[in-house]
């Protein structure tokens, strides 16, 4: 069975620090993983995937993400963050034979000015 | 504009009354599926449609129904809902053969059985 841990239900930083919001997996094979995002009173909005190749991904908002096969995470990363960043973030994983798309338990990110 | 429609975005009701949730999508996706998040929890998968008249039972599918008479519509059903249902739900749809590109979600139902 595919399972996502997200082990920090809260991160808080300061504008303009990095932020990092953790996440690891338990599945076997070569899954797809993804990072969403959700604003308060919002749905998910995709932030970016890990299919295949270069580990070290990019997508919306300046984010990034880096697939470690050996560690099995995918950690999110954000250089420097904005106050606008503050939502709730979700790791997911599927396989590519099945499509269903498994959840963490999400992280809460504050960033603070 | 390519989007997943739900309705309503929020919605109180009262033990055992049916209801139900209006989930549409315009993009011509094969794959529908409803999500419940809960906090804690995350999000979990109650069903999912690969196509018209193709249903499955997710994660958590006890006390819903579905059905997908169109491509573009998934209605989520609760017979006789409970207050253990009270919950964020989302609809998402994706490209059968395109899913690594991830799915579109719509906004959220919010609902509250009391």
């Amino acid at each position: 069975a595919q399972s996502v841990a997200q082990p920090e239900d809260q991160v808080n930083v300061a504008e303009g620090n990095p932020l990092t919001v953790k996440c690891t997996y338990s599945v076997s094979g070569n899954p797809y993983l993804f990072w969403y995002v959700q604003y308060p009173n919002r749905g998910l909005q995709f932030l970016l995937k890990y299919i295949t190749g270069d580990n070290l991904v990019k997508g919306s908002y300046g984010f990034e993400a880096e697939f470690n096969k050996s560690q099995t995470s995918f950690h999110l990363k954000k250089p420097s963050a904005l106050v606008s960043d503050s939502a709730l973030y979700f790791c997911a994983v599927r396989f590519p034979n099945d499509y269903k798309l498994s959840f963490g338990a999400g992280t809460t990110v504050t960033v603070r000015a | 504009e390519a989007q997943v429609t739900q309705n309503p975005r929020y919605l109180i009701t009262v033990t055992g009354k049916k209801l139900t949730v209006t989930c549409s999508q315009n993009m011509n996706h094969e794959y529908m599926s409803w999500y419940r998040q809960d906090p804690g929890l995350g999000l979990r998968q109650i069903y999912y449609s690969m196509n018209v008249e193709v249903t499955d039972k997710g994660d958590v599918p006890e006390g819903y129904k579905v059905s997908r008479k169109e491509k573009r519509n998934f209605p989520l059903i609760l017979e006789s809902p409970s207050p253990n249902q009270t919950s964020l739900y989302f609809c998402a749809s994706g490209r059968r053969d395109s899913l690594h590109y991830g799915y579109t979600f719509g906004s959220g139902t919010r609902l509250t059985v009391v």
